[in-house]
């Protein structure tokens, strides 16, 4: 079984740009949750998509946002991008919600 | 009240040896508590989870010992290896819901 692919996996944007990032779930699992890691905070929880409904919402801005497509693959955008959006955005699936998380490899975001 | 503190930061542990990372909760609503471990370039990997009707849970070299009234956890890794040298991360969450990650534990295995 293929596991959790996120695409791209390095980017470079510039402040005030925007970004969208991709992820592709385990097959047959239907919850995908986002988080970004940074060395000072660790993984912070972005937000939780269950069947193309977000059923979870870390704190974080509203330049922060996601869906869920019905294949359950999902997408998360962030808007006027900042420095300190600099992190490694990972991707995790499920079979339900929450428990037993499988990671991808993330998406290295760099903001210059 | 939804934060899981993690310590120490860092470890540095001799082959053979056991490395012990432990976590501490407020919520008693969490009912799972999983551990993850990261490799440099990788995303984080399940290693080991534990329910709280269960105080301990041993996964080959890996064993989790869970004190309920403590509302603490830990993580033991016996005879401690080159290989496990990685970043390790509890969590805490509720059935259904998201989970609440400590800060992570840089481990280093010396060979």
């Amino acid at each position: 079984k293929a596991g959790v692919t996120q695409t791209p996996r390095y980017l470079i944007k510039t402040r005030g740009q925007q970004v969208t990032l991709s992820c592709s779930p385990i097959s047959g699992h239907r919850s995908v949750s986002w988080y970004q890691q940074t060395p000072g905070q660790g993984l912070q929880f972005l937000f939780e998509y269950f069947s193309e409904t977000q059923r979870n919402k870390g704190n974080f801005p509203g330049r922060f946002s996601g869906r869920q497509f019905s294949n359950s693959r999902s997408e998360m955008n962030v808007s006027t991008l900042e420095l300190g959006d600099s992190a490694l955005y990972l991707c995790a699936s499920s079979l339900t919600q929450g428990i037993e998380q499988y990671f991808g490899p993330g998406t290295r975001l760099t903001v210059t | 009240q939804q934060q899981v503190k993690q310590s120490p930061q860092s470890l540095i542990v001799q082959k053979g040896g056991i490395s012990i990372i432990n976590c501490a909760y407020e919520n008693t609503a969490f009912d799972y508590f999983p551990w993850y471990q990261q490799f440099p370039g990788k995303g984080p990997a399940l290693l080991i989870a534990i329910r709280p009707d269960v105080s301990e849970k041993k996964e080959g070299r890996f064993t989790i010992s869970f004190n309920k009234s403590a509302k603490q956890f830990s993580l033991h890794i016996m005879d401690s290896q080159p290989g496990d040298s990685a970043t390790y991360f509890c969590a805490a969450g509720y059935r259904d819901d998201k989970i609440i990650f400590g800060k992570g534990t840089r481990l280093h295995i010396l060979p």
